[in-house]
C-alpha cells in the first residue's frame, strides 16, 4: 500500500517558536504534496501545496521544504502563533488519472501561549 | 465559497442498524470523496466518485457502500452498522481535470457512535 509516513505525532511549541513536521514517501510517482490543517470541530482545508520541481515553498509563516531524492518533505511554521493550533495532515498524491490523496497520519500542533 | 454540507454532525446507531451519511456540495464538482477519521490512523478513504453512478473503492471500503444519484450528492451507507464502525466521517469534493489534482474542500464531519 502506498503509504506517507508523517512525524511526530504530536508537538508542543511555545509562541514564536519554529514549528517543524516531517512527512516521508515511498511512492516515486508521487508529485504533488500538500498539507492541509484541521482546527477542532472543521473539517481539513488546504493550507498549502509544492510539486518536486521546486525545492521550497512559501506562504506567508508558513514554508514546505522538499527534497526529492531522499523522498522527504517538512512544513515549518514561523513564529508559530496559538491560533496555529490544530492538526496538520500531510499528502501526497500522482498529477495524472483518477488518482487520489494519500495522508499522513497527522501531527496534533499545540502553540503554548 | 465552496461549500459542503453533512447532514448530521453527531449521530448515534444500534448494532445492525442502516445507516445513510448524506452530503452535498454546492460548487459543481465532479469528484467527490468519503472518509474516516480515528485518532493516530489519520484519514483514510473508503469510497470515491467521479461522476454520478460511478464509484471507485478507497482503501477500507469493507462494511460500507455509496450512492451518487446526483452530481451535487454523495451517499454513504453502512448497511449493518457495527461498533467499530464508530467515528468521524468526512466528505469531500474537488474539481476533475485529468492530469491535475485539485483541492479538496471537506465538510465539517458526522461523528457516529454505534452501541
Amino acid at each position: 500500500q502506498q503509504q506517507v509516513k508523517q512525524s511526530p505525532q504530536s508537538l508542543i511549541v511555545q509562541k514564536g517558536g519554529i514549528s517543524i513536521i516531517n512527512c516521508a514517501y515511498e511512492n516515486t510517482a508521487f508529485d504533488y504534496f500538500p498539507w492541509y490543517q484541521q482546527f477542532p470541530g472543521k473539517g481539513p482545508a488546504l493550507l498549502i501545496a509544492i510539486r518536486p520541481d521546486v525545492s521550497e515553498k512559501k506562504e506567508g509563516r508558513f514554508t514546505i521544504s522538499f527534497n526529492k531524492s531522499a523522498k522527504q518533505f517538512s512544513l515549518h511554521i514561523m513564529d508559530s502563533q496559538p491560533g496555529d493550533s490544530a492538526t496538520y495532515f500531510c499528502a501526497a498524491t500522482r498529477n495524472s488519472g483518477y488518482s487520489t490523496l494519500t495522508f499522513g497520519k497527522g501531527t496534533m500542533l499545540l502553540v503554548s501561549p | 465559497d465552496v461549500k459542503v454540507t453533512q447532514s448530521s454532525r453527531y449521530l448515534v446507531k444500534r448494532t445492525g442498524e442502516k445507516v445513510f451519511l448524506e452530503c452535498v456540495q454546492d460548487m459543481d464538482h465532479e469528484n467527490m470523496f468519503w472518509y474516516r477519521q480515528d485518532p493516530g490512523l489519520g484519514l483514510r478513504l473508503i469510497y470515491f466518485s467521479y461522476d454520478v453512478k460511478m464509484k471507485e473503492k478507497g482503501d477500507i471500503p469493507e462494511g460500507y457502500s455509496v450512492s451518487r444519484e446526483k452530481k451535487e450528492r454523495f451517499s454513504l451507507i453502512l448497511e449493518s452498522a457495527s461498533t467499530n464502525q464508530t467515528s468521524m466521517y468526512l466528505c469531500a469534493s474537488s474539481l476533475f481535470l485529468a492530469g491535475v489534482p485539485y483541492e479538496q474542500y471537506f465538510g465539517p464531519g458526522t461523528r457516529l457512535t454505534v452501541t
